[in-house]
């Protein structure tokens, strides 16, 4: 089965700062990539995806992620956060082309301190 | 569309107790899942169904049962509820992973076994 890890369980940013979140996973092959965002008391919604292409992704609200092969890495940021982002963040592989499932990391919760 | 529908939203049971969570999709997804979130640990895939009337199991699939009986129904069934299935349960839907398609998030039902 496939692993993701999300090491930071929990960042706390002052609003207009800069935020990365890491996500690292451990497939060898081809993968489809995700992050998803977690309002309070919400549902999981998309932020952005990676199929192929470039490598530098852009979603909503001025996310973006990097994905980056050779370190097994789909990381996100935003130059400048805003207390609206607070959130619980997942990053979510599959495995292009074969896989049924999504595998999912444990999450990165987020607290934008106005 | 109304995408993906949960109900019930909360729900209390006692101990062994059963109880059916529904789950429904009006995007034609073929494929459909069940997970459970736990606080720090993500989330975790419970059972899955690449159609219907085929089911698969997830990470976690002791104590639940499921079935698909048509494309839009997926209920996620609890024979003898017990205190360690206190969780957010998510259903989700997907055209096709192994494509360029993301996962669709339900609501989520908040159950509290007693």
């Amino acid at each position: 089965a496939q692993s993701v890890s999300q090491h930071n369980h929990h960042v706390i940013l002052s609003e207009a700062a800069s935020l990365e979140l890491g996500c690292n996973y451990s497939y060898g092959g081809t993968v489809n990539l995700f992050w998803y965002v977690q309002y309070p008391g919400q549902h999981l919604q998309l932020l952005l995806k990676y199929f192929s292409g470039d490598p530098l992704v852009k979603g909503i609200k001025g996310f973006e992620a990097e994905f980056i092969k050779s370190k097994f890495s789909f990381n996100l940021r935003k130059p400048s956060v805003q207390w609206s982002d607070t959130a619980e963040y997942f990053c979510a592989v599959n495995e292009a082309n074969t896989g049924n499932q999504f595998y999912f990391g444990t999450g990165t919760s987020l607290t934008v301190i106005p | 569309n109304a995408g993906v529908t949960q109900t019930p939203k909360f729900r209390i049971l006692k101990i062994g107790q059963s109880m059916t969570l529904q789950c429904a999709q009006d995007m034609n997804h073929n494929y459909m899942y069940w997970y459970r979130q736990d606080p720090g640990m993500g989330l975790k895939l419970i059972y899955y169904s690449v159609g219907a009337g085929i089911t698969d199991k997830g990470e976690v699939p002791n104590g639940y049962n499921v079935s698909r009986s048509t494309t839009e129904d997926f209920p996620l069934r609890l024979e003898l509820a017990a205190p360690s299935q206190t969780s957010v349960y998510f259903c989700a839907s997907s055209q096709d992973p192994k494509g360029y398609n993301e996962q669709f998030f339900g609501p989520g039902t908040r159950l509290t076994v007693l």
